[in-house]
């Protein structure tokens, strides 16, 4: 099975706190993707990585940035936590084989910041 | 631009009765369309998914969906609901970006609800 691995469930963080949400894949898949999840407005992609060291944004990239210096491995950055980056942080890969690739997803990291 | 719209934000249903949750798509192109389910503080599932091979698609738990052109519909149905379907379910369409990378456009969710 596709495993995709988030660091931490919850965390909490101060305002202006730079902030790392680490995401670990074990499927060699090229692809990952970073999204946030809020009531009412579905997934809205952050970030997402079809490389090693290759990043483009998404839909809302303010306020965030990413790294990604292994294949398995994808984090992702705020570098000033402030109270409306608190949402449900969600982490997913597939492989780049086509258009009816599925993306395999982690836990979600729910983040508070105070 | 591809889009999903979910028409229901919430939908509840009582157990042993029919479950229908509405998806509405629009792409410039044969989508390639999937529905997730999550349940509460759970990551995201696959259910299903359309790649053109068949307009009805057959899924996880008794779920399955009629992709319809003319309609550019892909609702989700199941004959009868069980307690344990109570989640959250996503209409996805595939966005291509670039060689073969997708993205995958999320709808808004619906929270199925499933009473005794």
């Amino acid at each position: 099975d596709v495993k995709v691995t988030q660091s931490s469930r919850y965390l909490v963080k101060r305002t202006g706190e730079k902030v790392f949400l680490e995401c670990v894949q074990d499927m060699d898949h090229e692809n990952m993707f970073w999204y946030r999840q809020d009531p009412g407005l579905g997934l809205r992609l952050i970030y997402f990585s079809y490389d090693v060291k290759m990043k483009e944004k998404g839909d809302i990239p303010e306020g965030y940035s990413v790294s990604r210096e292994k294949k398995e491995r994808f984090s992702l950055i705020l570098e000033s936590a402030s109270t409306n980056q608190t949402s449900m942080y969600l982490c997913a890969s597939s492989l780049s084989t086509g258009m009816n690739t599925e993306a395999f997803f982690g836990q979600g990291t729910r983040l508070t910041v105070v | 631009a591809q889009s999903v719209t979910q028409l229901d934000s919430h939908v509840s249903v009582s157990e042993g009765t029919p479950v229908l949750l509405r998806c509405n798509y629009s792409s410039s192109y044969s989508p390639s369309l999937f529905w997730y389910v999550q349940h509460p503080n759970k990551g995201l599932q696959l259910l299903l998914k359309y790649t053109s091979a068949a307009t009805l698609v057959k899924g996880i738990n008794g779920f399955e969906a009629e992709f319809k052109k003319s309609e550019t519909s892909f609702h989700l149905t199941k004959p009868s609901a069980h307690m344990s379907d109570a989640a959250e379910y996503f209409c996805v369409v595939t966005l291509r970006y670039g060689g073969a990378t997708n993205k995958l456009i999320f709808g808004t969710g619906t929270l199925l609800a499933v009473q005794p």
